[in-house]
């Protein structure tokens, strides 16, 4: 199956700085990426959905200054929480489908970023 | 709330027996599928099962869609610990090129 690359896997940082996560479709081209957010325990819940070439749909409630979202090329899209604080920590999971979207057919995981603010 | 709802919450079986889950979702759909998450890992895709088709078959798995009722099951016979994992139904909305995750349902297989 399709391959979808995430990076860094963990990342540490302190309050106020801001974080890069990169997602990168290793060999299929991806108009169409999206970014999960999950907390310990419970569901993916979608942040955005990222558009090659144009600006990212954020969900209802997703701040989009805090999360940057930039999807440049057709392999690569990048999610930088801006000013991280604690309550950003969470587990931030990338998707992608080599058909462009969801409803024609499944969507490949990155192994996700767990993002620890202290 | 964006999600679906999955029953149940958590399931802990016997290895070799049959475990069932649940989805539940709000609006018409182009296809529902599942999705297995190892634990801190990302998620694997099992089996998409479209809007038209009502019963789909993928080795030990067995997805039925019931689209008057809004649900869907997934079934795995012959359980095994290796299946230990939590377990997603996915909606993708005609209105919307996205996909919605159910709350999903933590498996434990015990040996």
């Amino acid at each position: 199956g399709a391959v979808v690359s995430q990076h860094p896997s963990r990342v540490i940082c302190k309050s106020g700085t801001s974080v890069k996560i990169e997602c990168r479709s290793l060999d299929f081209q991806a108009t169409t990426m999206f970014w999960y957010r999950q907390f310990p325990k419970q569901s993916l819940m979608l942040m955005a959905t990222s558009n090659e070439g144009s600006k990212a749909t954020y969900e209802q409630g997703v701040e989009k200054d805090k999360f940057l979202i930039n999807h440049a090329s057709l392999t690569l899209s990048t999610l930088t929480v801006t000013s991280a604080h604690p309550e950003d920590s969470s587990f931030y999971i990338c998707s992608a489908s080599p058909q462009g979207g969801f409803n024609t057919g499944e969507l490949f995981f990155g192994e996700g970023s767990r993002l620890t603010v202290l | 709330s964006q999600q679906g709802e999955e029953d149940p919450q958590a399931l802990s079986i016997q290895e070799g027996e049959n475990a069932t889950m649940n989805c539940s979702y709000k609006t018409s759909i182009n296809n529902l599928q599942w999705y297995r998450q190892n634990s801190g890992r990302g998620l694997v895709h099992l089996i998409l099962i479209r809007s038209n088709e009502r019963e789909k078959h993928s080795g030990r798995l067995r997805v039925t869609l019931d689209t008057s009722k809004k649900s869907s099951s997934l079934l795995i016979t012959a359980s095994r610990a290796a299946d230990t994992a939590s377990y997603f139904c996915a909606t993708g909305y005609s209105s919307a090129s996205k996909i919605i995750f159910g709350s999903g349902t933590r498996l434990s297989i015990r040996p």
